[in-house]
């Protein structure tokens, strides 16, 4: 119940594509679903994230949908650069956060 | 300081001697994480503390690793009789605990070496 699984684990999109990566959890008491983004060297960033009182919340070109019947939620990189290739990670919890494995992006020029 | 601060950055050891990494959170923030992160893979969990709770522990791979968090701020994680399969980047994340979750701050991480 405690598992978030994410995939694919890794995605390569031409740029100004749609990069797409999805995550599905178990544990219906999660009410909190963030997105980190992860570059080389560094500590993941938070990137966007979503309560489930909402389907859908956008920032930028960054989109988070939310299907909170089936347990799922995607995120949704509109017009990808190269400067967005980077490890991704989604996330869910409560209180205590449980993450996927990752997605690793890259944008091809 | 502003962010969470990780130490050493850098760490190489040789096999079977014992280290320990330190974490200082976000001042406030109750909850501390420790993960492992491989090259390249993904994030694994290790332990979790949340104010004056027991820690979740149920991530610690072997009885070589352990972690104590003192005055609800720093935190050390210790590995013992290091092995060679240790060798990874150790993230610390901090973060508040309230109803509707909140984001976890993550440090750059100790890389560790073993050889």
């Amino acid at each position: 119940q405690q598992q978030v699984k994410q995939s694919p684990q890794s995605l390569i999109v031409q740029k100004g594509g749609i990069s797409i990566i999805n995550c599905a959890y178990e544990n219906t008491a999660f009410d909190y679903f963030p997105w980190y983004q992860q570059f080389p060297g560094k500590g993941p960033a938070l990137l966007i994230a979503i309560r489930p009182d909402v389907s859908e919340k956008k920032e930028g070109r960054f989109t988070i949908s939310f299907n909170k019947s089936a347990k799922q939620f995607s995120l949704h990189i509109m017009d990808s650069q190269p400067g967005d290739s980077a490890t991704y990670f989604c996330a869910a919890g409560a209180q205590k956060l449980v993450f996927g494995q990752g997605t690793r992006l890259t944008i091809n020029p | 300081g502003a962010g969470v601060s990780q130490s050493p950055s850098n760490k190489v050891t040789e096999k079977g001697k014992d280290v320990e990494l330190r974490c200082d959170p976000i001042s406030g923030h109750t909850a501390l994480y420790w993960y492992r992160q491989s090259l390249g893979q993904g994030l694994e969990f290790l332990i979790y503390f949340q104010g004056n709770s027991a820690p979740d522990k149920s991530g610690l791979p072997s009885d070589r690793f352990s972690a104590e968090r003192t005055g609800g701020s720093v935190s050390t994680l210790t590995i013992q009789r290091t092995q060679q399969e240790d060798s990874a980047v150790y993230l610390c994340a901090s973060s508040l605990v309230r109803q509707g979750g909140s984001e976890a701050f993550f440090g750059q991480g100790t890389r560790l070496t073993v050889v």
